[in-house]
């Protein structure tokens, strides 16, 4: 498996607190990005980042920020969230380079706002 | 129209059947395909990627129809443990990072 994990893998907040998610990976691949899930949409991109400092957003990136300040993490920040956020978020790695660039999977947070 | 759209689902298989998952991509730019399952509350997890010439890995077989814009997945021989969301994932293009999610199928093999 690859070397991705994220912290915290579950959280409880209030509406209009902020709150951040990491991502950290040891594969020291360049691209990274994060998702969110739920039922009946799939998943969906936030932020993708294809470098450090280097990021975009993705689909569904209002109410996120992001930030790469090195090459194996990157953070998700809710600055004040709201229940529309509650949903399991994934981070994923790709590496550049490879003909197939297979995205591979952290093991999610679930988040709820209350 | 989704970009990508795959059979609703859910498939209620028994143990040994043969199982065929379909999907069509919009994006007739798109270079690169994949297999994804996701077993529930767990991380999506790359079962193949796909290959213009079809691939077959054990008892899955992916095949890809350029021309019509569709993919597929047949299982052979199901066992429980395929009981899994199947997601069919594609890529916009070799240089961009855009890769689109279908909604995902369903499948619960029963014994």
């Amino acid at each position: 498996d690859a070397g991705i994990t994220q912290s915290p893998r579950h959280k409880v907040t209030e509406t209009g607190t902020p709150v951040t998610l990491r991502c950290h990976q040891t594969e020291n691949h360049r691209y990274m990005y994060w998702y969110r899930q739920d039922p009946g949409h799939g998943l969906r991109l936030i932020h993708y980042s294809y470098g450090v400092k280097d990021t975009d957003k993705g689909e569904v990136s209002d109410g996120y920020s992001v930030s790469r300040s090195k090459t194996e993490d990157f953070l998700l920040t809710l600055e004040s969230a709201t229940s529309s956020q509650t949903s399991v978020y994934f981070c994923a790695i790709s590496e550049a380079g490879l003909s197939y660039n297979e995205q591979f999977f952290g093991p999610g947070t679930r988040l709820t706002v209350l | 129209r989704k970009e990508v759209e795959q059979d609703p689902g859910p498939f209620n298989v028994p143990e040994g059947a043969t199982v065929a998952f379909n999907c069509t991509y919009s994006n007739s730019a798109s270079q690169s395909f994949f297999w994804y399952r996701q077993d529930c509350r767990k991380e999506p997890k790359l079962l193949m990627s796909v290959y213009s010439s079809g691939n077959e890995d054990g008892r899955f077989t992916a095949q890809l129809n350029r021309a019509s814009q569709y993919i597929s997945l047949l299982i052979r021989d199901s066992k429980l443990s395929d009981s899994a969301t199947y997601l069919c994932v594609v890529r916009g293009d070799n240089y961009g990072q855009n890769f689109v999610f279908g909604p995902g199928t369903r499948l619960s093999v029963l014994p």
